[in-house]
């Protein structure tokens, strides 16, 4: 079932921070992030696995909370680069390698 | 990390033929997916791409319409049968290179007329 990302979308000036969430209503394994901008593949940012949180890079971080299966993305002091759409990706338990994305939060930076 | 290369990166193609997409990972991988993402929508997986045996196909996707082959660790290849013009989307590969990231390749964006 396709986790719920919010917002679905947020407009920020350069410096400003941004958090998305994504939740699941099934347990998870793991919540990966990953960054697609316009027109190019998706660029993975991070995963989060149940039992501990990756910070994956220096001014984004994230969060999971297991028992409310959910996670958040933070976007601090953001930067024109961080402009795209974020995913959230969902692993189930057991660990089955697929993922099921959300429907993703169009973040614009403005300068 | 991996790098995946896809081709073509986009056709125009007419309805009720067939178009096969290479995807090819410069390292082995464990597992290699297939996506459609519509323009502006997020990614549906279509199916998993197993090393010598059948592909495992989502709910909604059969092999008859997706046949996909997958000979060795590092190359895969997807077939959209018998277009439609409700096939057209953009479709990628991305491997598992483990033991917890996933890689996209950039993507072939298909058009039928």
């Amino acid at each position: 079932q396709q986790p719920v990302q919010s917002p679905q979308a947020v407009i920020l000036r350069e410096g400003e921070d941004a958090v998305i969430n994504c939740s699941s209503s099934k347990a998870l394994y793991s919540v990966h992030w990953y960054r697609q901008k316009h027109g190019e593949a998706p660029v993975f940012l991070m995963i989060l696995l149940k039992g501990g949180e990756q910070k994956g890079h220096e001014k984004i971080s994230a969060s999971f909370n297991e028992k409310k299966q959910q996670s958040s993305l933070y976007l601090t002091a953001s930067q024109l680069s961080y402009s795209g759409t974020y995913f959230c990706g969902t692993q189930g338990p057991g660990g089955a390698q697929k993922l099921v994305f959300g429907q993703g939060t169009r973040l614009t930076i403005n300068p | 990390s991996a790098v995946i290369s896809q081709k073509p990166s986009r056709d125009i193609c007419q309805r009720g033929t067939s178009l096969t997409i290479q995807c090819q990972v410069d390292s082995q991988v464990t597992m290699m997916f297939w996506y459609r993402q519509q323009p502006g929508q997020s990614l549906t997986l279509i199916a998993t791409a197993n090393q010598g045996s059948e592909a495992t196909y989502e709910s909604g996707f059969v092999i008859d319409k997706f046949p996909i082959s997958r000979p060795n660790l590092t190359f895969s290849t997807l077939t959209v049968s018998n277009m439609s013009p409700e096939d057209s989307s953009i479709y990628l590969c991305s491997g598992w290179t483990g033991p917890n990231e996933q890689f996209f390749g950039p993507g072939t964006r298909l058009t039928v007329l």
